[in-house]
Order: C-alpha cells, then sequence, then structure tokens
C-alpha cells in the first residue's frame, strides 16, 4: 500500500532539546516536503527536496533543518524548539513524473513545545 | 501563483450535492486549479484538479468557468464523511516537469447534515 509515514504521531518536548520528525515514503517518490499548519494560518511549507540531496526553503524555514540522504526519508530537525514552533507538521510527497496528480500527504504530527 | 477566495463555511444535507464555489480571477494560462480537503486533523487529500475541461473522477466533479476566473467543486451525493475543510488552490505546471508548490489558504468549511 502507498503510504507515508510520520512519526511521531504526537510529541511534547521542552525548549531547546532537539527533536527529529521522521518522514519515510514508499512510492519512491522524488519530491517531498514539510509542512506545519497553525489555526487561521493555514498550511506553510517549510522545506522541499526534489531529489536525493537537493534541498530548499519554503515560506517559514527559520528554526528547522532537513536533510535526504535517501529518496525515501526526509526528515525534520528541530535543533532548538521554542514553543512558537508548536504546530502540526505534515510531510508530502509527489512523483516528478506526475506531478499534476497532486501530492500525497501524512498524517501529521502534533508537536507541543513548553 | 493566482490568489483563490473561498466562503468560509457551507452547510449542505446529506444525499444533496454540495457545491462548493472559488474564485480565482488572477489566474494565468498554465496555471491549474486543485481541489484538496482535509477531514478534521487528517493530512489533506487530493481530490481532483483541472485547466480548462470540466473534470470528473469517483470524488466530485469540478467545473471551470469559460474565462477561468472561477470553479465549483461538486460533490454529487454528500455523505457525513464529506465534512470537512475543502481547499481551493492554483497551481503552474510546465510541461517540462516543474511546478510550484502547492500553497494553501484557509478553505471552506463544508457541514453535511443529517
Amino acid at each position: 500500500e502507498a503510504q507515508v509515514t510520520q512519526n511521531p504521531r504526537y510529541l511534547i518536548t521542552v525548549t531547546g532539546k532537539k527533536l527529529t520528525v521522521t518522514c519515510s515514503q514508499n512510492m519512491n517518490h522524488e519530491y517531498m516536503s514539510w509542512y506545519r499548519q497553525d489555526p487561521g494560518l493555514g498550511l506553510r511549507q517549510i522545506y522541499y527536496s526534489m531529489n536525493v540531496e537537493v534541498t530548499d526553503k519554503g515560506d517559514v524555514p527559520e528554526g528547522y533543518k532537513v536533510s535526504r540522504k535517501e529518496k525515501r526519508n526526509f526528515p525534520l530537525i528541530l535543533e532548538s524548539p521554542s514553543p512558537n514552533q508548536t504546530s502540526l507538521y505534515f510531510c508530502a510527497t509527489c512523483s516528478l513524473d506526475r506531478l499534476n496528480y497532486g501530492y500525497t500527504f501524512g498524517s501529521g504530527t502534533r508537536l507541543t513545545v513548553v | 501563483d493566482a490568489k483563490t477566495t473561498q466562503p468560509p463555511s457551507m452547510d449542505c444535507a446529506e444525499g444533496r450535492a454540495a457545491n462548493l464555489p472559488c474564485n480565482h480571477s488572477t489566474i494565468s494560462g498554465n496555471e491549474y486549479v486543485y481541489w484538496y480537503r482535509q477531514i478534521h486533523s487528517q493530512g489533506p487529500q487530493y481530490i481532483i484538479h483541472g485547466l480548462k475541461n470540466n473534470e470528473t473522477n469517483e470524488m466530485a466533479s469540478l467545473i471551470i468557468t469559460e474565462d477561468r476566473k472561477s470553479s465549483t467543486l461538486i460533490l454529487p451525493h454528500a455523505t457525513l464523511r464529506d465534512t470537512a475543510v475543502y481547499y481551493c488552490i492554483v497551481r503552474y505546471l510546465t510541461n517540462t516537469g516543474t511546478a510550484s508548490k502547492l500553497t494553501f489558504g484557509t478553505g471552506t468549511r463544508l457541514q453535511v447534515t443529517l
């Protein structure tokens, strides 16, 4: 079954404690992206990757890092989380051969930074 | 990317057709109209997309006006499970395989009632 798997689903952490949210896909998609969703602001893109070792900033990259060492994984790293990074995070993937067929999203990670 | 305007909320009786409008008066020639929906806090789900012609799939129909300045998503027989936030997004695609990112607005909250 084609899927995008995010872990963890829920996370509560303290300010400054480094964390990683993982995203893995089994569809051999080249394109992967991270979004955050906040009330009243909709979904905003954080980072994206067009392929292995190719990453670029989205609209709200500050405070985040990503890496794309292999095609199936695109982890989101918060080196020093702060309370304003409390949000619902989504990973999305897409095949560049089928860009017009839209993105597949993961189930989300709800992060709380206290 | 062209900006879209959607009503913030709509109601629909179960079994009736839900018609969700979207205005995109500044859409350009190579921009497609996409529809996604988000049920509660799950990951957004692709529904349908189109360029000029009306489109239909197993989930919905998309009607695009001749001048392309507006469109309507039609769920022909709405059920309670269709209660969600529906996002209308315009996005360019080129035949060389590039595309703009998905930029989500605040969407229309559709409530399907008994």
